[in-house]
């Protein structure tokens, strides 16, 4: 079974463009959720996709959006992009039920913002 | 709110020794799970083992396991027979099994590990 991949895997952009991340879940997954992760402070929750739904929200300002489509694919999204937004982006996916409940990680998109 | 941390910014360990990484969360739910990520330099985070809260008996992966201790707020990693595979970045996780933030890790700063030959 393939695992979860994103695309794409490095981009650079400059200040106050925005981004647009894709991310494609285990086959069958149908929780989302995403991931930054920076030096200063280490990996942070942006936000959970369950059934197209969002779930669950980190906090993040509102330029940091996202979206999932009904194959379970998702789609992260950062408007008016900011130097300190320069960050590994992770995406993980989950079955969910009662014993499936591990989360798990793709590659990350390398995003630099200068 | 949950936190997680990892008092071992960095560990080292000769090769084929055993070596054991720390983490402390704070909570107060009586139901969640613990995980172990491993995130090598490749960047790929990778599930190492995993915990729940409600089982007593301590996870065992192959040569890695852990020992839980629910009342402590402890949940540490043994690795035996260390490998220069095992060299990399290994975060400690919680994750709530209620409610709406059923989705959300919350992971400690991470521990590095080197592995000497």
């Amino acid at each position: 079974k393939a695992g979860v991949t994103q695309t794409p895997r490095y981009l650079i952009k400059t200040r106050g463009q925005q981004v647009t991340l894709s991310c494609s879940p285990i086959s069958g997954h149908r929780s989302v959720s995403w991931y930054q992760q920076t030096p200063g402070q280490g990996l942070q929750f942006l936000f959970e996709y369950f059934s197209e739904t969002q779930r669950n929200k980190g906090n993040f300002p509102g330029r940091f959006s996202g979206r999932q489509f009904s194959n379970s694919r998702s789609e992260m999204n950062v408007s008016t992009l900011e130097l300190g937004d320069s960050a590994l982006y992770l995406c993980a996916s989950s079955l969910e039920g009662v014993s499936s409940y591990e989360q798990y990680f793709g590659p990350g998109t390398r995003l630099t913002v200068t | 709110a949950q936190t997680v941390t990892q008092s071992q910014p960095e560990m080292s360990v000769q090769e084929a020794e055993t070596v054991t990484l720390s983490c402390t969360y704070d909570t107060s739910e009586s139901d969640y799970y613990l995980f172990w990520y491993k995130q090598p330099p490749s960047r790929q985070m990778i599930l190492v083992i995993r915990q729940e809260a409600y089982k007593q008996q301590n996870a065992t992966e192959n040569r890695f396991s852990v020992n839980f201790q629910k009342a402590a707020k402890s949940f540490s990693l043994k690795i035996s027979d260390s490998q220069l595979g095992d060299a990399a970045m290994y975060f400690c996780a919680y994750r709530s099994a209620v409610g709406g933030s059923q989705g959300n890790l919350i992971f400690g700063k991470g521990t590095k590990l080197s592995v000497k030959p």
